[in-house]
Parts: structure tokens; sequence; C-alpha cells
């Protein structure tokens, strides 16, 4: 069965700080794997998309690798505005666009 | 260019009531979806449409309905509401294989 696992559940940071969020998988030929961040009372918004291991991407503070078996979002000296709920989600075979979704890692940045 | 858009943003309904979650994109995707987001249970796939004039069952279809209306409009209709459908909804849409563009979400209560 595909299945999406993150952690940790919540993650309190200093500003400045830096740390990882991980999201290990199971899915049957991956055909993306999908990093949101969801900020409280709102829809998820899109970060970034990983194909193959070893792919990396950037944004700002935020950095996103891939592995076989797991990702990571690195953030990088976060900022209290870098508070949000980070989503993991992998998108398996075939051509229905279905992503199954991870918990979430809850992270929390004080000044 | 506003993104997706649904209606209404907030509803309570007595159990047994009927309703219609109204979800419309802008950005010509092909592909549409329904998801419901609950506390410890992380974004779970209601329905979705791979293209104009399909749909098919997620993960929790029970209790819902949907319709296709057009390439821009994917409704999502609870025919007889339970407590159990208390959440908050998320309708999202992309092209095959690409990432998912999410709605600001409807608030539900079913008492």
């Amino acid at each position: 069965e595909d299945q999406v696992t993150q952690s940790p559940e919540a993650l309190r940071l200093q500003e400045g700080e830096s740390s990882s969020l991980n999201c290990s998988y199971t899915v049957s030929g991956l055909r993306g794997l999908f990093w949101y961040r969801q900020d409280p009372g709102k829809g998820p918004e899109f970060l970034f998309t990983l194909y193959s291991a070893g792919e990396e991407k950037e944004k700002e503070r935020l950095k996103a690798t891939l592995t076989k078996k797991e990702s990571f979002l690195h953030i990088t000296a976060p900022k209290p505005e870098d508070s949000a709920t980070y989503l993991c989600a992998v998108q398996g075979p075939g051509n229905t666009g279905k992503l199954i979704f991870g918990q979430g890692t809850t992270l929390q940045v004080k000044p | 260019n506003a993104g997706v858009t649904q209606t209404p943003k907030f509803q309570v309904l007595k159990t047994g009531q009927s309703m219609t979650l109204q979800c419309a994109q802008d950005m010509n995707h092909n592909s549409m979806y329904w998801y419901r987001q609950d506390p410890g249970m992380g974004l779970r796939l209601i329905y979705y449409s791979a293209s104009e004039g399909t749909t098919d069952k997620g993960e929790v279809p029970n209790g819902y309905n949907v319709s296709r209306l057009n390439k821009r409009e994917f409704s999502l209709r609870l025919e007889s509401a339970a407590p159990s459908q208390t959440s908050v909804y998320f309708c999202a849409s992309s092209d095959i294989g690409t990432e998912q563009y999410f709605g600001p979400g409807t608030r539900l209560t079913v008492t």
C-alpha cells in the first residue's frame, strides 16, 4: 500500500536555528514528490516538485532533496514567517494525478 | 487570475440536510480534485476528475457525489449530511502529472 509518513509531527525552532523535516514514502513507481506549505485557515500552497533521486530544489531559505525512500525539507536560518505546516505528497503510477499526503509537520519559529 | 475559488467559505448544516460545495478554476487545468482535511488524518481524496467528462472515487467517497459541470467547474454534493462529515473541504486543480493548486477551503460543521 502506498504510504507517506512525515516526521516530526511538530518542531519548534529559534529564529536562525537550521533544521530538517523528513518525509518517508512507500510507493510503487514514484512519478513525483511534492512539498506544500499550509498556513492556518488557508489552502496548501505549492513549494516544490522532485522527480528523481538526487534531485534538489531551492527557494529562499528552503531546500528540498530526494532519495529513493525519503525526502528532506531543509530550512536554513528560519524566520518567524516560516512558521506553518509543511505537507509532503507523492504521486504514484498512472495518469490520474492523484496525490497521497502525509500528515504534515507543524513548524513554529520563535523570534 | 483568481486560481481556484470555492463557495461557500463556511457552512453549518443539520444532520440529514443536503448541500453542494462549488469549485471553479481559471487555469485551464484538465484535472480537478476534492479533499477533506481532518485533524490527525491529513488530506484525503474524496473524488477526482482526471478530465472533463470523467469522475472517479478517491479514498473516502462514501456519502458524497460529484459533478464535473465543464472544464472550469467541479462540485461536491452531500445528499444527507452526517456529523462525521464535519471537516474542511479543499478543491484543487492541475494538469496531469503536475503540481495541484488548492482553493481556500470550505469549513463545514454538521450538528
